[in-house]
């Protein structure tokens, strides 16, 4: 069963381009939380989402960020006109169920914004 | 809304001693906790949770928690560190009716010297 897998591990894009990371969970998890790390800071949650559906989305930003998760493939994070201060780790979590359970985190994307 | 508080960015001990990182929350319900451990360049894993029954929890590597309603703490203890323990530890809390949604302290990072 493998873990959370998340790509690209390292995404690199110019101001104003698109960047687009992509969640698989684990096998039989239906339930995706985003989070994003700046340097030297904590994780902040981001959205969390169920197939086809946006739970809750309280810690996107208003503008330029949407996210997915579709029926079939992976959980999708789009950041549209990326900017110097998008640079930072995005971590993808899947859980089976809501409560009392854990959520077993991917590995990052690490974005940088030249 | 719920935050954490974890007290000290930086923590240093010598290989055998024990480790104390130190978690304090608020939140208004009766509170999900976790702390988690990251490796550079890594995802995040659980090293132990606390939701109901025994308020000290034993995880994984030989770390433990405390739960102190009276406190609101969540401390991480060790009793002897070991160079492999040297990482950015993190304690997170949910609210146990709104998922996996956590909310993550600032992290702790742990030297551990020889």
């Amino acid at each position: 069963n493998a873990g959370v897998m998340q790509n690209p591990r390292h995404l690199v894009r110019r101001r104003g381009q698109e960047a687009r990371l992509r969640c698989s969970p684990m096998k039989g998890h239906s339930h995706v939380y985003w989070y994003r790390q700046l340097p030297e800071e904590g994780l902040k949650f981001m959205v969390y989402l169920q197939k086809e559906n946006i739970i809750d989305e309280s810690g996107m930003p208003k503008e330029r960020f949407s996210a997915e998760f579709p029926k079939e493939g992976p959980s999708i994070l789009r950041i549209q006109q990326v900017v110097r201060g998008d640079s930072a780790a995005y971590f993808c979590a899947s859980s089976p169920r809501t409560e009392n359970t854990e959520a077993f985190f991917g590995q990052g994307t690490r974005l940088t914004v030249v | 809304a719920q935050s954490v508080t974890q007290l000290g960015s930086h923590v240093s001990v010598s290989e055998g001693a024990l480790v104390l990182l130190r978690c304090n929350y608020s939140s208004s319900v009766p509170p999900y906790l976790f702390w988690y451990v990251q490796y550079p360049n890594q995802g995040l894993q659980l090293l132990l949770k606390y939701t109901t029954g025994a308020t000290l929890v034993k995880g994984i590597n030989g770390f433990e928690a405390e739960f102190k309603k009276s406190e609101t703490s969540f401390h991480l203890t060790k009793p002897s560190a070991h160079m492999s323990d040297a990482a950015e530890y993190f304690c997170a809390v949910s609210e146990g009716n709104a998922g996996n949604m956590l909310t993550f302290g600032g992290g702790t990072r742990l030297m551990v010297k020889p």
